[in-house]
């Protein structure tokens, strides 16, 4: 089936300690995001690549950065991680192909840091 | 500031009672709009979507929502719930080829058996 994938889905980090999480589609979707999600709150777009097209939010810290190699992968590399950082982090993908660009996620990496 | 609200931040229920969410937003533009649901542990889901037609909307597990342009809302709703339907669920907005979502704050919908 196709589907959006991240690993690992639970990471455990130490304060500081730079931290990569990954994220992968099998639908072929030109656009990937990846949202932070804190507890009980509504996923927080952080950035999103449309094709190579990288567009940060505006209140995106600058510790988050994103890489996307090819249209299947992209990364989440958290710099040096704070305990704020400890979250959810979800990816998504869309296409242009469907009616509404519905967002399509994944299972989420929920991070630890310690 | 384009917003999406949904009113209640917590739901009780028995199960067989009727549900219903509200959901408004403040986008001027012709919008699509959506309901995803997380269930505990998992991820987000895709309940229903609109984006034209039928302003009455049927998504999976029974869910319907319908969108009123007059009202700015897009209530989400089901006849008879089930202790399956606990979960957290998210109104989200676009705007009509705008590829970011907007979301609500989400509400918490519990099911008592």
């Amino acid at each position: 089936d196709a589907m959006v994938i991240q690993n690992p889905r639970y990471q455990v980090t130490q304060f500081g300690k730079p931290v990569t999480l990954s994220c992968s589609q099998t639908l072929n979707h030109n656009v990937m995001y990846w949202y932070q999600q804190k507890s009980s709150q509504a996923p927080k777009l952080l950035f999103h690549y449309y094709d190579k097209d990288f567009n940060n939010e505006a209140d995106t810290p600058d510790n988050f950065q994103s890489r996307r190699p090819n249209t299947s992968f992209c990364f989440l590399d958290i710099r040096s991680p704070g305990l704020g950082d400890a979250a959810m982090y979800l990816c998504a993908t869309s296409t242009p192909r469907t009616a509404a660009y519905e967002q399509y996620f994944g299972p989420g990496t929920r991070l630890t840091v310690t | 500031a384009q917003s999406v609200s949904q009113h209640n931040h917590h739901v009780i229920l028995s199960e067989a009672a009727s549900l219903e969410l509200g959901c408004n937003y403040s986008y001027g533009g012709t919008v699509n709009l959506f309901w995803y649901v997380q269930y505990p542990g998992q991820h987000l889901q895709l309940l229903l979507k609109y984006f034209s037609g039928d302003p009455l909307v049927k998504g999976i597990k029974g869910f319907e929502a319908e969108f009123i342009k007059s009202k700015f809302s897009f209530n989400l709703r089901k006849p008879s719930v089930q202790w399956s339907d606990t979960a957290e669920y998210f109104c989200a907005v676009n705007l009509f080829n705008d590829y970011k979502l907007s979301f609500g704050a989400g509400t918490t919908v519990t099911v008592r058996a």
